[in-house]
């Protein structure tokens, strides 16, 4: 399974755009990234998916080289509600279909 | 909300006692997930299924037990339940199909106390 590594913590500000960027170097071929956002005391959210170049929601902008060695979630325009803890996944879409969360980061919005 | 149901919602429970969780879903979806969070820390899965009376291990199983003899319920054991195991348990579904094939729908959670 792909490991994947993202920075414990982040700070931002108001109106600001955020990237959280994650590491996941030994990315199959048949790997899906996938974000999700956790509030405290409720369960994570899916957020964005992609497989290559550019994905883009209602909510945030995903970002994937052409190596997939990384990728980056935007999200723009950040308000305090966006605090939460941000999780990078690294899915295999086969049979199994196993889910597993990182540590994610937490990103503190601030006024 | 996806139609999943976690029960009890809380529980405190002595050492050594045997312990269920069920998560039930109303949506059909093939994938179910147990995972524990711990103060301060992310998810971790504990069993997955992929269909009825298919499942697999995940990261922290020891200790744990599931069965899944309907699509719709999912049953997570503690056969003889430690302090180590205090922590909040989460269910999942997923359809694993799709645009959005890796998105998975979570349940309340049940914060689970082992005195």
């Amino acid at each position: 399974l792909a490991k994947t590594t993202q920075p414990i913590s982040m700070d931002s500000y108001e109106g600001q755009e955020v990237n959280i960027t994650c590491s996941h170097n030994n990315i199959a071929t048949n790997d899906y990234i996938t974000w999700y956002q956790q509030f405290p005391s409720q369960g994570p959210r899916f957020i964005i998916q992609g497989y290559k170049t550019k994905v883009t929601n209602e909510v945030a902008s995903l970002f994937i080289p052409a190596d997939r060695k990384s990728s980056t979630l935007s999200l723009p325009r950040v308000s305090l509600s966006d605090t939460a803890v941000y999780y990078c996944l690294v899915v295999l879409n086969n049979a199994g279909n196993m889910l597993t969360f990182g540590g994610g980061t937490r990103l503190m919005v601030k006024p | 909300d996806a139609g999943i149901t976690q029960s009890p919602r809380h529980k405190v429970t002595e050492t050594g006692t045997p312990v269920t969780l069920r998560c039930h879903q109303t949506e059909n979806h093939r994938y179910m997930y147990w995972y524990r969070q711990d103060p301060g820390h992310g998810l971790r899965l504990i069993h997955y299924s992929y269909g009825v009376k298919d499942t697999d291990k995940g990261e922290v199983s020891d200790g744990y037990s599931v069965s899944r003899s309907k699509t719709e319920d999912f049953l997570l054991t503690l056969e003889s339940a430690t302090s180590s195991q205090t922590s909040v348990y989460f269910c999942a579904t997923a359809t694993g199909q799709g645009v959005r094939n890796t998105e998975a729908f979570f349940g309340q959670g049940t914060r689970l106390t082992v005195v």
